[in-house]
């Protein structure tokens, strides 16, 4: 069974520039989470969607970020303008059912590096 | 919200069982005991999770305190594999995700 795909692994791009990440979570699961990890901060939920209704996005750390899931198979977290402190691992995770019952299973991320 | 607090660092002999422990003095009732770990260069995996009683999977087995303030993640038998970054996470049941990861605990297994 296909996990979580997330798209692009890497990215490399100047401050200023707007950054698209893109998340496919796993068939049948109505719920995914995008996260965020740096060495300062660890692991950090950014926002959570629930049958593609964001549902918590105290997580998201300013204005210049915004996550969209048009579909159930579909999810954006976007950066715009990006800053170097921008930059950290993105995980984006789904699961089946948003109780606490559910693993989440995780993408293997993109390294976002911001010049 | 609920915290958990691991060791920082672990170490292993392969092949031999390996007990990871995770304090949650402030466990509400309701709350459920989730394990993630990481491996270099990946997102988090799910390992286990459980509520009161103890727990066994194909890759680990929980046991949890009869008071539920602490709890224990056992693997059998160490592999190399299994060398990562192991979270103890609180998962409230009633609503909402705010899911905190800590540092974790570090398990390093040498051969």
């Amino acid at each position: 069974d296909a996990g979580v795909i997330q798209s692009p692994r890497h990215e490399v791009t100047e401050m200023g520039q707007e950054v698209t990440l893109r998340c496919k979570p796993i068939s049948g699961h109505n719920s995914l989470f995008w996260y965020r990890q740096t060495m300062m901060r660890g692991l950090e939920l950014l926002i959570y969607f629930n049958n593609n209704v964001p549902i918590d996005d105290s997580g998201m750390p300013e204005d210049r970020f915004s996550a969209k899931m048009p579909n159930a198979s579909f999810s954006t977290l976007k950066i715009q303008p990006s800053e170097p402190r921008d930059s950290a691992v993105y995980f984006c995770a789904s699961s089946l059912g948003d109780n606490s019952n559910q693993p989440q299973h995780f993408g293997d991320g993109t390294r976002l590096s911001i010049l | 919200d609920a915290k958990t607090t691991q060791p920082n660092s672990m170490e292993s002999n392969e092949e031999e069982p390996v007990h990871l422990p995770c304090n949650h003095s402030t466990i509400s009732g309701t709350d459920y005991i989730h394990w993630y770990r990481q491996l270099p260069s990946q997102g988090p995996e799910y390992v286990i999770h459980g509520l009161t009683s103890n727990v066994n999977n194909r890759m680990a087995s929980l046991a949890i305190a009869e008071d539920r303030k602490s709890s224990t993640l056992i693997l059998h038998r160490a592999t190399l594999r299994d060398a990562a970054v192991y979270y103890c996470i609180l998962r409230p049941y009633t609503g909402g995700f705010k899911t905190i990861f800590g540092a974790g605990t570090r398990l390093f297994v040498k051969a």
